[in-house]
């Protein structure tokens, strides 16, 4: 079955610390990863996506992830976290042909001045 | 510019009522979605529509469930009935074109509680 997890639920940072959110999927053949942000009050956003080529993407607001195939995982990572990245963090997946997105549970970061 | 938009943001229905719920996308997009997204968890897809066709209502998890599109732009989701486990934040989101590369755009959500 097709599947996102994220095994982080709920993390905690000092501002200036290193994130690494986790994410692993089940999917048959090709696919797109996604990684979503929602601010608090806000619409969920696109953070970065990839769909082919360089296994590292870069997105905005200095984040990043890298695929790795043989792992089925796209880690979000961002060296220094700031306060406002406080949100919750989707990961999502779709596959070439098909284009619901499957999204995992979330990882809700919360950074502390 | 304007982005996608639902009404209302927020229902309190009675178990048994109908409720509609009502998305619009950004202008000229052609694929709309609904997602489902319960307290506590990642959305889940409901339905598909390209232009005015629902190509996909695998997620529609029960036949209380039914989306329009008629005219290609402005979707309708109702459900009738309704139920407890119906209460839930509904999503709609739309994107340019049809095709898995394309960034899906998500409005605020209706958060509908049945009581």
């Amino acid at each position: 079955a097709q599947s996102v997890s994220q095994h982080n639920h709920h993390v905690i940072l000092s501002e200036a610390a290193s994130l690494e959110l986790g994410c692993n999927y089940s999917y048959g053949g090709t696919v797109n990863l996604f990684w979503y942000v929602q601010y608090p009050g806000q619409h969920l956003q696109l953070l970065l996506k990839y769909f082919s080529g360089d296994p590292l993407v870069k997105g905005i607001k200095g984040f990043e992830a890298e695929f790795i195939k043989s792992k089925f995982s796209f880690n979000l990572r961002k060296p220094s976290v700031q306060w406002s990245d406080t949100a919750e963090y989707f990961c999502a997946v779709n596959g070439r042909g098909t284009d619901k997105l499957i999204f995992g549970t979330g990882t809700r970061l919360q950074v502390f001045p | 510019g304007a982005g996608v938009s639902q009404s209302p943001r927020y229902k309190v229905a009675k178990r048994g009522q109908d409720v509609a719920l009502r998305c619009d996308p950004i202008s000229g997009h052609v694929s709309l979605f609904w997602y489902q997204q319960a307290l506590g968890q990642g959305p889940e897809f409901l339905t598909y529509f390209q232009n005015e066709a629902q190509l996909d209502k695998s997620g529609l998890p029960s036949d209380r469930f039914f989306a329009e599109r008629p005219e290609g732009s402005v979707s309708t989701l109702k459900i009738q009935r309704t139920q407890q486990e119906d209460s839930a934040v509904y999503l709609c989101a739309s994107s340019l074109a049809a095709g898995s590369g394309y960034e899906q755009y998500f409005g605020p959500g209706t958060r509908l509680t049945v009581t």
